[in-house]
């Protein structure tokens, strides 16, 4: 079964500091990945996704994450954090490629200090 | 405005009621998803739908129950409330079932008392 873990359910970065969400993913076939955002009181927003494409994948408002098969890992960056970025981060991995339903991992808050 | 909309937004009711949160997706999207948020379990998948059919099943209990209607609007239904199913449940929905980009609803926060 496929299955997403990611360290650390709270990071806490200062403004314009570099931001680092870990997400490790279990997958026994090539997996679609993603990552969601959750602002306070609202939805999951897209903010990018792997599909065996480039493994490098750019985003929105800035974020970017990279596929490392060999690690089994997918994890989410920006070079420089910014007060709007404080939300809920949320690591997804697709079962199985004929199936659009999403497994999440358990979330990680972050905070951005002024 | 991810253009999925969930009704209603918040709801409160006692043990052993049934509830009916809908959703209604982007205009096009053929699928549907229902997820449940909750802080000790996180994001719960419960059922898919594509073009009225059940496409796919998660973490479901048999007290709930869903369904889309040839409008594409979905309904659960959840019966027979306990306090442990006090969540927030989100509405998704796809153009189809293979990209898992999935549009989100605001949710339905459900609180039973």
């Amino acid at each position: 079964a496929q299955s997403v873990t990611q360290l650390g359910s709270h990071v806490s970065v200062s403004e314009g500091a570099l931001v680092l969400l870990r997400c490790n993913y279990s997958s026994s076939v090539p997996p679609y990945l993603f990552w969601y955002v959750q602002y306070p009181n609202q939805g999951l927003q897209l903010l990018l996704k792997y599909t065996s494409a480039a493994t490098l994948v750019k985003g929105i408002n800035g974020f970017e994450a990279e596929f490392k098969k060999s690690e089994t890992s997918f994890h989410l960056t920006k070079p420089s954090a910014h007060m709007s970025d404080a939300a809920e981060y949320f690591c997804a991995v697709s079962p199985l490629v004929s199936q659009g339903n999403l497994i999440f991992g358990k979330g990680t808050k972050l905070s951005v200090k002024p | 405005d991810s253009g999925v909309t969930q009704t209603p937004k918040h709801l409160i009711t006692a043990t052993g009621q049934r509830v009916t949160l809908r959703c209604s997706p982007r205009s096009g999207d053929l699928s549907v998803y229902w997820y449940q948020q909750s802080l000790d379990q996180g994001l719960q998948f419960l059922i898919q739908y594509y073009n009225g059919e059940e496409r796919a099943k998660g973490n479901i209990l048999e007290r709930f129950s869903a369904q889309q209607f040839p409008d594409l609007h979905s309904e659960l239904n959840l019966s027979s409330l306990e306090l442990g199913d006090s969540a927030l449940y989100f509405c998704a929905s796809s153009v189809d079932f293979l990209t898992g980009e999935l549009f989100f609803g605001e949710g339905s926060r459900l609180t039973v008392l």
